[in-house]
Order: structure tokens, then C-alpha cells, then sequence
């Protein structure tokens, strides 16, 4: 079975602060991660994609990415209020060419106090 | 681009009655994804298409379900005798060629009663 394991939280940081969130995946050949933000009762909408070992930074967003551990996080930095939301990490876990279908963890849900 | 669209965004229904949804993708993906949420979980791999082929089912996806991409453009996932258990959010994802970034349509939410 083919997994994609986070806290579900809730994890909780005063506004301007970083907010850490940590997915482990359990298929050691995934190549392609991805960061979703859930909005209560609203689909997910797509944050940072990430396929290298390393950091890769867009704003306030920074994904890191270690695939000997098999480990894939999130940093926000400042964090807002409005950042609060369920954070889902997804991996492709495809072993063909045409297969691209997600996995998907249950989800963190960050609140963000101002 | 006007992003992925889904009809109806609510549904509630009888047990036992079908029921069908819509999913049109961002024009010129030619990959089209369907999952499923329950509260609380993350969303669930039911079918993938590629064009209008359906490359792959999830075992989640019973013999009580079906989906369709006639044209490899919009797309249809039809539920018969729906159960309780069958209750969710059920999203649409879509992606072009090449891509693996899948971006999701507002859902449909459906309550089974």
C-alpha cells in the first residue's frame, strides 16, 4: 500500500511566525511532490510543485524536498491569518510513463492567530 | 482560461437513485482526473483519462460506478443505486501534456440520504 503520511494537526503559530508542515511518502521511486491548500468546503488549489532534492522557494513559500529520507515539507514564512487552511501533500507514486494519478495524506490544518 | 468546471456543485439524492455529474477541464488538457473526499481524508484516485481514454480505475471505483470522456473533452462520472457510503466531495482535476501539475475544479458535493 502506497502512502503519503502527515500530522493532521492542528498546528497552531501566532501571525508573522513559520509555519512547518511534513509529509513522508512510502514509495522510494516517487519523482513528483506537490503542496495543496484546502479552504474549508472549498477544493484544493495548488501551491508548489517540487522534483529535486533541495529548496525551492516561491514568496512565502519554501518546499524542501529529501528523497533518501523520503521527507517533503512546506515552510511559510510571516505567516497570516489567511494562510489558515488544510495543507495537503500529494505525490505521484506512478510507475509508468502516463501514470499520474496523486496520493495524497489526509491533510494538515494550520490556523494562524493574528 | 476560465479553469476546470463542475455541474452540479451540490447534490443530495435518495439512497438507491443515480445520479450523474459534469466535469469540463481547462481547455487543451488532455488529462482528466477524477477523486473522491470524505471528511477528514485526503482526496482519492477513482479514474484517469487521457484524451478519451480511460487509462486507469481505482479499486474504489465499484461496479456501481462509471465515467465517461466521449469526445476527450468533457467528462461525466455517473454513480447507480447510490449508497450513504457514496456521500463526499467528488473533484475533477485537469493537466495538459507533459505535466504533471493537476488543478482541481470547485467539486461537486453530494449527501445521500
Amino acid at each position: 500500500q502506497k502512502e503519503v503520511e502527515q500530522n493532521s494537526g492542528p498546528l497552531s503559530v501566532p501571525e508573522g511566525a513559520i509555519a512547518s508542515l511534513n509529509c513522508t511518502y512510502s514509495d522510494r521511486g516517487s519523482q513528483s511532490f506537490f503542496w495543496y491548500r484546502q479552504y474549508s468546503g472549498k477544493s484544493p488549489e495548488l501551491i508548489m510543485s517540487i522534483y529535486s532534492n533541495g529548496d525551492k522557494e516561491d514568496g512565502r513559500f519554501t518546499a524542501q524536498l529529501n528523497k533518501a529520507s523520503q521527507y517533503v515539507s512546506l515552510l511559510i514564512r510571516d505567516s497570516q491569518p489567511s494562510d489558515s487552511a488544510t495543507y495537503l501533500c500529494a505525490v505521484n507514486m506512478g510507475s509508468g510513463g502516463s501514470n499520474y494519478k496523486l496520493t495524497f495524506g489526509k491533510g494538515t490544518l494550520l490556523t494562524v492567530n493574528p | 482560461d476560465t479553469g476546470v468546471s463542475q455541474d452540479p456543485r451540490h447534490k443530495i439524492t435518495k439512497r438507491g437513485q443515480n445520479v450523474t455529474f459534469r466535469c469540463d477541464p481547462i481547455s487543451e488538457h488532455n488529462r482528466l482526473y477524477w477523486y473522491r473526499q470524505t471528511l477528514g481524508q485526503g482526496p482519492e484516485f477513482l479514474t484517469y483519462f487521457q484524451n478519451e481514454a480511460q487509462l486507469e480505475k481505482s479499486r474504489l471505483l465499484s461496479d456501481r460506478f462509471s465515467a465517461e470522456r466521449p469526445k476527450g473533452s468533457f467528462s461525466t462520472l455517473e454513480i447507480q443505486r447510490t449508497e450513504q457510503g457514496d456521500s463526499a466531495m467528488y473533484l475533477c482535476a485537469s493537466s495538459p501534456q507533459g505535466v504533471e501539475t493537476q488543478y482541481f475544479g470547485p467539486g461537486t458535493r453530494l449527501l445521500v440520504l
